[in-house]
């Protein structure tokens, strides 16, 4: 079953402007990390944040988390046309059991010059 | 240079005609996984690997099967490949485990017909 929801599903924005996207996710996790993905190629990992960790940076990215709400959101400063591409959340699961790592459906984003 | 290998990158086969798609990496990680993108559906994990001779099945592992025989490789055979199958897969691995940052193959492109 997929945790991770990405919000919005697509995007557009035009460079210089912020992306901001958001996960939702169903049960409690140990970690939650950002991949990046260029049409049709493998995925890039972006950042992960710890459970116990509110925000995080890494360049123009910052991400928060929010395990209240089951949520984070990912946001993109100062866009650039390289930036165009997909975004997932992937979650793993908080239990003994749960070796699985499950990504959402992600968040396509255009950046236009 | 760290990286997951994936080979073939692009295979159109007819159903019922067994296949592998194999899966190599050299970073000595001990977990590794396959996962399928469909669009609209995002990324959904097959089968997984904690080590050598430790697999479980993912989300959607039916029609699969995996062997990790050897540390570095991991591969995804289809027995009797159908059409539903057709997809883009991605092979990944990570130090020990989904809470680790996971490397992402390029990705292979099957279509069944």
């Amino acid at each position: 079953s997929q945790q991770g929801e990405e919000d919005p599903q697509a995007l557009s924005i035009q460079e210089g402007e912020n992306a901001t996207m958001n996960c939702s996710y169903k049960t409690s996790i140990n970690n939650l990390q950002w991949y990046r993905q260029n049409s049709g190629r493998g995925l890039v990992h972006l950042i992960l944040i710890r459970s116990n960790e509110r925000e995080k940076h890494s360049g123009r990215l910052r991400v928060t988390l929010d395990t209240s709400k089951k949520s984070s959101s990912l946001l993109i400063t100062a866009s650039r046309a390289a930036d165009t591409a997909s975004y997932f959340c992937a979650t793993d699961m908080n239990s003994n059991s749960g070796y699985a790592l499950n990504f959402g459906k992600g968040t396509s984003l255009l950046v236009t010059p | 240079e760290a990286q997951v290998t994936q080979n073939p990158r692009y295979l159109i086969t007819v159903t019922g005609k067994k296949l592998t798609v194999t899966c190599s990496q050299n970073m000595n990680h001990e977990y590794m996984s396959w996962y399928r993108q469909d669009p609209g559906l995002g990324l959904r994990q097959i089968y997984y690997s904690m080590n050598v001779e430790v697999t479980d099945k993912g989300d959607v592992p039916e029609g699969y099967k995996v062997s990790r025989k050897e540390k570095r490789n991991f591969p995804l055979i289809l027995e009797s490949p159908s059409p539903n199958q057709t997809s883009l897969y991605f092979c990944a691995s990570s130090f020990s485990g989904p809470r680790n940052e996971q490397y992402f193959g390029p990705g292979t492109r099957l279509t069944v017909t």
